[in-house]
């Protein structure tokens, strides 16, 4: 079984802040790893991934996240957010050997980002 | 750039009723998704399609529901039967086929379906 926890609700920011949102997985084998944001009334929106390679993976929007595999995380990060971030955050998680490729979701993180 | 598409956006219907949501996936993606998510809970897999069969399904999958392409651009969900249960944001998204490096999944709006 695969599963991925979200462990915070909520984040909140001030705009031009770093800020991290945090991931952490369970899965058989290798992990193929994800982040997608989800805007009001919008579809989730790939921001990027993790398969193989470097562990640092930089994304969509000026976002990264870092996979650690000794402490089975993918924490999303930016630099210096914007009030424009502030979305839905869900992690998701598909196992290498998973035929059918189905990704498990976290719950989610709302992010918040004040000017 | 091209998206999934879903439709309708909103749909709502009594308990019992049969209703079908519609997805178009990105034209050239062969792998087909359905997800959904109940408000306030996770997003949960459904079921996978891949070369006209289901490759893969949860076990919310039950006989009440099933999948269709059934022509070369849609990809439906039919519940049957709908339950209060029923009512949640169902996601339809479609992939490439190749590498891990087209190992993408590309998600639709939703459909949020209400069983009254």
């Amino acid at each position: 079984a695969q599963s991925v926890a979200q462990p915070e609700d909520q984040v909140n920011v001030a705009e031009g802040n770093p800020l991290t949102v945090k991931c952490t997985y369970s899965v058989s084998g290798n992990p193929y790893l994800f982040w997608y944001v989800q805007y009001p009334n919008r579809g989730l929106q790939f921001l990027l991934k993790y398969i193989t390679g470097d562990n640092l993976v930089k994304g969509s929007y000026g976002f990264e996240a870092e996979f650690n595999k000794s402490q089975t995380s993918f924490h999303l990060k930016k630099p210096s957010a914007l009030v424009s971030d502030s979305a839905l955050y869900f992690c998701a998680v598909r196992a290498f050997n998973n035929a059918g490729n189905m990704l498990t979701f976290g719950g989610g993180t709302r992010l918040m980002v004040k000017p | 750039e091209p998206e999934v598409t879903q439709t309708p956006s909103h749909q709502v219907t009594q308990m019992g009723q049969e209703v079908i949501l519609r997805c178009v996936p990105i034209s050239n993606h062969l792998y087909f998704y359905w997800y959904r998510q109940i408000l306030g809970q996770k997003v949960e897999f459904l079921v996978s399609f891949y070369n006209n069969e289901i490759s893969e399904k949860s076990e919310i999958f039950d006989d009440q529901f099933s999948v269709e392409r059934p022509d070369g651009s849609n990809f439906t969900l039919k519940i049957r039967s709908t339950k209060l249960e029923d009512s949640a944001m169902y996601f339809c998204a479609s992939r490439e086929e190749g590498g891990i490096a087209k190992n993408i999944q590309y998600f639709g709006a939703g459909t949020r379906l209400s069983v009254l």
